[in-house]
């Protein structure tokens, strides 16, 4: 079983609309989470940390949920510019492999006009 | 800001040559990684490197050298190319060896082994 899955969609919406994507991670003793972006063709780039109590940075909201183990990504009011393959990322301490981050395979968002 | 600055960003080979990927970063960060990702597969580390003067296997590390030659620069290479090994490589560091730094990529070598 892979540290994180994802579901890779492709998720397909018409600007201004609302999506979701989730993301599942499978050791409980990860300590440190985030969302990546990959535009087409591009390096990973970081969107933003994953905090226990939820955050938000303008239309992006991401959320925690350590009992369950998964954590998702909500965009509002979305933009065509918000194309992009999204990357759910965990870190957890396995003694020497301290740092080091697991990513999911990417769930891919396309916004059309 | 340069960041972290790969070299070369396209190389076409032959199986059984050899090479060096070049990874650089002018953030003062100790950690440094490699990963590949090959469509469908997601990243995958390669090898990484926690401070200077260390490095680890990742969970694909067969085929695969590297060297830390000092706190800037993290080298990857293939000794004898197979076209298994045709991917796109990332390199990658962050701040200090701790569980909530995130990484900052390379933009990308992209590798074809003939």
């Amino acid at each position: 079983r892979k540290e994180v899955e994802q579901d890779p969609g492709p998720f397909n919406v018409p600007e201004g609309a609302t999506v979701a994507f989730n993301c599942t991670y499978s050791n409980s003793a990860s300590q440190s989470f985030f969302w990546y972006r990959q535009d087409c063709r591009k390096e990973p780039k970081l969107l933003m940390s994953v905090y226990s109590s939820g955050n938000e940075d303008g239309r992006f909201t991401a959320q925690l949920n350590r009992a369950s183990q998964y954590i998702s990504l909500l965009i509002r009011d979305s933009k065509l510019s918000d194309s992009a393959t999204y990357l759910c990322v965990v870190s957890f301490d396995r003694g020497s492999t301290l740092g080091r981050l697991y990513f999911g395979r990417g769930t891919q968002l396309t916004v059309w006009p | 800001n340069a960041g972290v600055t790969q070299t070369p960003k396209f190389q076409v080979l032959k199986t059984g040559q050899s090479m060096t990927l070049q990874c650089a970063q002018d953030m003062n960060h100790n950690s440094m990684y490699w990963y590949r990702q090959d469509p469908g597969m997601g990243l995958r580390l390669i090898y990484y490197s926690a401070s200077e003067g260390t490095t680890d296997k990742g969970e694909v590390p067969n085929g695969y050298n590297v060297s830390r030659l000092n706190k800037r620069e993290f080298s990857l290479r293939l000794e004898s190319a197979a076209p298994s090994q045709t991917s796109v490589y990332f390199c990658a560091s962050s701040g200090r060896t701790a569980v909530n730094q995130p990484q900052h990529f390379g933009d990308g070598t992209r590798l074809s082994i003939l």
